[in-house]
């Protein structure tokens, strides 16, 4: 069935170093979202990704969705402890031609900031 | 606005017994879905409302659940009797519409032990 498949599963890094993390559809989706789960919290929207090859930022985060419309990145640009958390991504099911919000994600990566 | 909110936040259960789960949506948001994430996988899409009805309930696991959404507000999601492979965090989500440009808004979710 539809997979999306996201590494790595954990990243420990010192404060101020950069973060990536990787999503990858088996399928090709027709957008991609974001979520940032804090500790205790829920996952909440970051970004939604739409056009192949898109590229947004978001302050110190930037985001990219691949040519092939199957898998896409998130990075975070010196890290601070306030980016600690789960970091999601997240597609449509394709049955529904990506205009649903029922959504497959990711198992997560999730981020250790050390001060 | 106030965000989505479920209760209870946490509950604790013996194998057998029955839990029902409170989930109100953002006043407005005609779609209304449940998810769940067992401890250390994805989170995975359960069931998505369009008001009071089901649009897609092809992620429920088994017909130990029910859920509801009488009126078209809140909605219950009930786990009847409960298992061990039950306990995980149940997350309820609403967006305005779907499709794009319509982020999930998440709620706190319940954490559900079967013991």
């Amino acid at each position: 069935g539809q997979q999306v498949m996201q590494i790595p599963q954990y990243q420990h890094v010192q404060e101020g170093e950069d973060f990536t993390t990787y999503c990858n559809s088996s399928t090709t989706l027709s957008n991609i979202q974001w979520y940032k789960q804090r500790p205790g919290g829920h996952p909440v929207f970051l970004i939604q990704l739409v056009k192949s090859g898109e590229v947004k930022k978001q302050k110190r985060l930037t985001f990219q969705f691949g040519e092939a419309k199957k898998n896409s990145s998130l990075h975070i640009t010196a890290t601070q402890t306030t980016d600690v958390g789960t970091y999601f991504c997240a597609g449509p099911l394709s049955l529904y031609g990506g205009s649903q919000g029922n959504l497959i994600f990711g198992k997560g990566t999730k981020l250790s900031v050390k001060p | 606005e106030a965000g989505v909110t479920q209760f209870p936040s946490h509950s604790v259960i013996e194998k057998g017994q029955t839990v029902t789960l409170r989930c109100d949506p953002i006043s407005g948001h005609d779609n209304l879905y449940w998810y769940r994430r067992v401890m250390g996988k994805e989170i995975k899409f359960l069931l998505h409302f369009v008001k009071e009805s089901k649009q897609d309930e092809s992620g429920m696991p088994n017909n130990r659940f029910l859920a509801e959404r009488t009126g078209g507000t809140y909605s219950t999601l009930k786990v009847q009797p409960a298992e061990l492979e039950d306990s995980g965090v149940y997350f309820c989500a609403s967006s305005f519409r779907t499709g794009y440009n319509s982020p999930l808004h998440f709620g706190n979710g319940t954490r559900l032990t079967v013991t």
